[in-house]
């Protein structure tokens, strides 16, 4: 069974400051792939990263990073001077073939303040 | 219209109606999905259509019924709910025929729905 773990459920920043979202997750599947959303309080999941099992490369999107480590089975979410429409709950989620579907972390809800 | 658009956006509805709630995709894709999104609960899947064909069913009370005449849509039909059915409900639709969800799955914003 796949399982993921935000073991964060909030976190509160003050603006510009760097905050990490944890993603640890679990599968016996050798290949399977990550994702992070992010769901502002409009409701709708925004895509905003899918990784493949093989490719450890860490990724930078502007102020967003992402930390893949399969030795720690983690997926971490970097947002480097955060800003107040960062706040947001953020989701990370799993999916194989072999699965068949995605499960979903829980989320966690940043609010970045002024 | 782009991406995934659903409606209405807000519903509310007594526990005897029947209503049915709409999404459609405009992204080519050939799998779509409903999740249940209830208050301090994760993301709960409830059906995936592939190629129009359902290929998941994730243990969804009967009154919850859906359908999909095309690969761009798909409905929700509600009927007899009840309060506890109350909750955010979100399609999604993704590239992979198979609906395995390995490929991204891009979210509509929603319908909050709730119960009276």
């Amino acid at each position: 069974a796949q399982k993921v773990t935000q073991a964060q459920t909030e976190i509160s920043v003050v603006e510009k400051e760097d905050v990490t979202l944890d993603c640890v997750y679990e599968t016996r599947d050798t290949t399977y792939y990550l994702f992070w959303y992010k769901q502002p309080p409009s409701g709708e999941l925004v895509f905003l990263i899918r990784r493949n099992s093989f490719d450890e490369q860490n990724e930078i999107s502007g102020r967003y990073s992402w930390n893949f480590q399969k030795s720690t089975s983690s997926f971490n979410f970097t947002i480097t001077a955060s800003q107040v429409v960062d706040s947001a709950v953020y989701f990370c989620a799993l999916s194989s073939s072999r699965a068949g579907k995605s499960t979903f972390g829980d989320g966690t809800t940043l609010t970045v303040k002024p | 219209e782009t991406g995934v658009t659903q409606t209405p956006r807000h519903l509310v509805m007594g526990m005897t109606n029947k209503k049915s709630l709409k999404c459609e995709q405009h992204l080519g894709h050939n799998a779509m999905y409903w999740y249940k999104q209830s208050a301090k609960k994760p993301l709960e899947l409830m059906f995936v259509y592939s190629l129009e064909e359902r290929v998941e069913n994730n243990s969804v009370p009967s009154r919850f019924s859906p359908e999909c005449p095309n690969s761009s849509h798909l409905f929700l039909h509600l009927h007899t709910l009840q309060p506890e059915d109350s909750a955010l409900y979100l399609c999604a639709s993704s590239q992979d025929p198979g609906g395995t969800s390995t490929d991204t799955q891009y979210f509509g914003p929603g319908t909050r729905l709730t119960v009276l």
